[in-house]
């Protein structure tokens, strides 16, 4: 099945500071998800981003499929942004079952 | 909507015992999902269902496992008989057809299972 990395596994910050976060995939995708599980357990879907950009408010992603990646950037990051991002991906057989990475956790210093 | 709800929030058991984990799904949501999230393993699928369809359950780790979707609001995953390796967060998710505008898994918040 298809292999997803995420890079960096670790990652501490200070508040203010800015990041990206990518997602390798080892094979075509149809789909992708970012999400966000916060340090309390909740899964948080940030983007669903099959291609291209989007935008919310301090958090982007992009999505290059023929490339094989994703990023996700945080900017100016505040201590609620700690937690661990996950990577989501959907193959070739279209049947919705998204294959997760194994997550970057970033934690945020006051 | 109050998003997708699950029950209990936590749950221990004897080894051997019969355990049963709810959700109820985002109404107008076509398809169901079960995740299984441990420190090992990660996020794993269990099974998803389509239209209360099973479509997949490849995931489902042995035949002490099951699943069922009575309806377009309700699904159980039942472990019978539990066993300590059991013991991870079970997560429930929905989602829209693929073509819609809000395209995208909400998830609910949650079973923590430990089997003693």
């Amino acid at each position: 099945g298809i292999q997803v990395e995420q890079s960096p596994p670790d990652l501490i910050l200070q508040e203010g500071a800015n990041s990206t976060l990518r997602c390798n995939f080892s094979d075509s995708v149809n789909n992708l998800q970012w999400f966000h599980q916060n340090p309390w357990g909740q899964l948080i879907n940030l983007f669903y981003i099959p291609s291209g950009t989007k935008q919310n408010g301090r958090l982007s992603a992009t999505t290059v499929a023929t490339e094989r990646y994703s990023l996700l950037y945080i900017s100016s990051s505040q201590t609620t942004d700690s937690g661990v991002y996950f990577c989501a991906v959907e193959g070739g057989n279209y049947g919705q079952n998204f294959v997760f990475g194994p997550g970057t956790r970033l934690s945020v210093l006051p | 909507d109050a998003g997708v709800i699950q029950s209990p929030r936590h749950e221990v058991t004897e080894m051997g015992q019969e355990v049963t984990l709810r959700c109820k799904p985002i109404s107008g949501h076509d398809y169901l999902f079960w995740y299984r999230q441990t420190m090992m393993r990660g996020l794993e699928l269990l099974i998803y269902f389509n239209n209360n369809v099973p479509i997949d359950d490849s995931g489902m780790p042995e035949d002490r496992f099951s699943a069922k979707m009575p309806n377009a609001s309700f699904s159980t995953l039942k472990i019978q008989p539990s066993e300590p390796r059991d013991s991870a967060v079970y997560f429930c998710a929905s989602s829209p057809y693929r073509g819609s505008p809000n395209y995208g898994y909400t998830f609910g918040s949650g079973t923590r299972l430990t089997v003693v």
